[in-house]
């Protein structure tokens, strides 16, 4: 199973909005509704920022949203603030593996 | 609150076997639909899924790790066994656990993780 696509890094100044994107198959992303996107500080354990495309866990800031279309997910980062640069992983189930589910790339955002 | 705390050597020989435990607390591997699984990132890359045990004892592993890999729990002490034989330097990595709910196809809580340096 091969990890799902997203660009290396996606830059923002302070107060602007950025989209990362995550490109699956049929067989993940665009077969299903289950994805989920994560926040990685340096050094840090990942956190559950999206689930089910578009849903947030309780407390985490509505400044961030997700969307899917076809085989791509995004997710969004509104008001982008110094403490939004971290790495962020997509995540998805896929009827192609026994483990059931797949990571993406991973994206670097850098706030200018 | 849940917790997840991984615990084990932090530098092993290649060609050896690797043990980490995951041990977590305010939840319980008896319980119907909970589930732990196991997470790595080599350092400066992405994460990769490695396995995944439910309550029922029904076990998941990576298609290309599978042979490798063996999870195990013990619900008397709220621990979660990964093994990994015949392990490189490749496999270099931090080592996370993580709690799943059954038909949940997310982690929502994360264990620190652990560092695993594989050199002879």
């Amino acid at each position: 199973q091969s990890a799902l696509t997203q660009p290396a890094s996606v830059s923002g100044s302070p107060g602007q909005s950025i989209t990362i994107s995550c490109t699956g198959t049929s067989s993940d992303i665009g077969g299903y509704n289950y994805v989920s996107w994560y926040q990685q500080h340096p050094g840090k354990a990942p956190k559950l920022m999206i689930y089910d495309v578009s849903n947030r866990p309780s407390g985490v800031s509505n400044r961030f949203s997700g969307s899917k279309s076809g085989n791509t997910a995004s997710l969004t980062i509104s008001g982008l603030q110094a403490e939004d640069e971290a790495d962020y992983y997509c995540s998805s189930y896929t009827s192609s593996s026994t483990l059931e589910g797949v990571f993406g790339t991973g994206t670097k955002v850098t706030v200018l | 609150q849940i917790t997840l705390k991984e615990s084990g050597p932090t530098l092993v020989k290649p060609t050896q076997t690797l043990t980490l435990t995951c041990t977590f607390s305010a939840f319980s591997l008896s319980t119907s639909g909970v589930g732990v699984g196991w997470i790595r990132q080599p350092p400066g890359k992405a994460l990769e899924w490695l396995a995944l045990i439910y309550w029922d004892d029904d076990k998941r592993y990576s298609p290309s790790l599978k042979s490798r890999l063996t999870i195990t729990k013990d619900t008397s002490k709220n621990q979660v066994v990964l093994t990994m034989t015949n392990m490189d330097p490749v496999d270099t990595a931090t080592y996370y656990c993580a709690h799943r709910v059954y038909g949940a196809t997310y982690f929502d809580y994360w264990g620190q993780g652990t560092l695993v340096t594989v050199s002879s």
